[in-house]
């Protein structure tokens, strides 16, 4: 089965600064790459996602860049705010053949210092 | 509209016992996905709903089981409960056809004694 490795467990960065998430997967035929954030005592929620057809996808200050040939993908944050701290979760599925069961990885505990 | 919602918040039991967890997907959605959050080791896959049948399970031993009702709403049944069992219960629905996204309920936080 899939199986998806997540660094860092990890990620302490000053206001203003970036911050930089990556997964790497197992299964080649996985399509499907989604990221949620999830804040403390709350649940998860898909702050952006990107398929296999696409190499990199941007939304404000969030883009997500993909690497098929090597199986990386990585979340790219930038000028980032207190209100990003949190954990962020990446996730691989394969969505064709009715398939639609994410692997996630096991959480980045971001903290920004304001 | 209403998002995915799950009940109860908060459960306390003792270990043998029984818990029962529920969900409401977002309407118009059929699938139902459960997951176990447990400190540390992210979201654990425990079980699929799709139109009312089980269409997958995780690596979870049988006392994990559930059922999906005719209007998409999700049970989970969790039997013989260990202290292990101590995580926060995930619920998400998905929408009909090739819909990908999954979107999450608050949770239900299951503490055994």
């Amino acid at each position: 089965g899939e199986n998806v490795e997540q660094h860092p467990s990890t990620l302490s960065v000053q206001e203003g600064d970036s911050a930089v998430i990556k997964c790497t997967y197992s299964d080649s035929a996985s399509n499907y790459f989604p990221w949620y954030k999830q804040e403390l005592g709350k649940r998860p929620q898909l702050i952006i996602d990107i398929r296999s057809n696409v190499g990199e996808k941007k939304d404000q200050r969030i883009a997500v860049t993909l690497n098929k040939t090597a199986k990386h993908f990585s979340l790219h944050i930038t000028e980032t705010q207190p209100e990003d701290s949190a954990v962020y979760f990446c996730a691989a599925s394969l969505t064709s053949g009715g398939s639609y069961i994410p692997t996630f990885g096991r959480g980045t505990s971001l903290i920004v210092h304001p | 509209e209403a998002g995915v919602t799950q009940s109860p918040t908060h459960l306390i039991k003792t270990r043998g016992q029984q818990a029962t967890l529920r969900c409401s997907p977002i309407s118009g959605h059929t699938s139902v996905y459960w997951y176990q959050q447990a400190l540390g080791l992210g979201l654990q896959f425990l079980l699929w709903y799709d139109e009312g049948e089980e269409r997958n399970r995780g690596n979870f031993p049988p006392r994990f089981s559930g059922r999906q009702f005719p209007n998409y709403s999700s049970e989970l049944n969790v039997n013989a409960l260990e202290l292990e069992d101590s995580a926060l219960y995930l619920c998400a629905s998905r929408g009909r056809g090739k819909s990908e996204t999954q979107y999450f309920g608050p949770g239900t936080r299951l503490l055994v004694l």
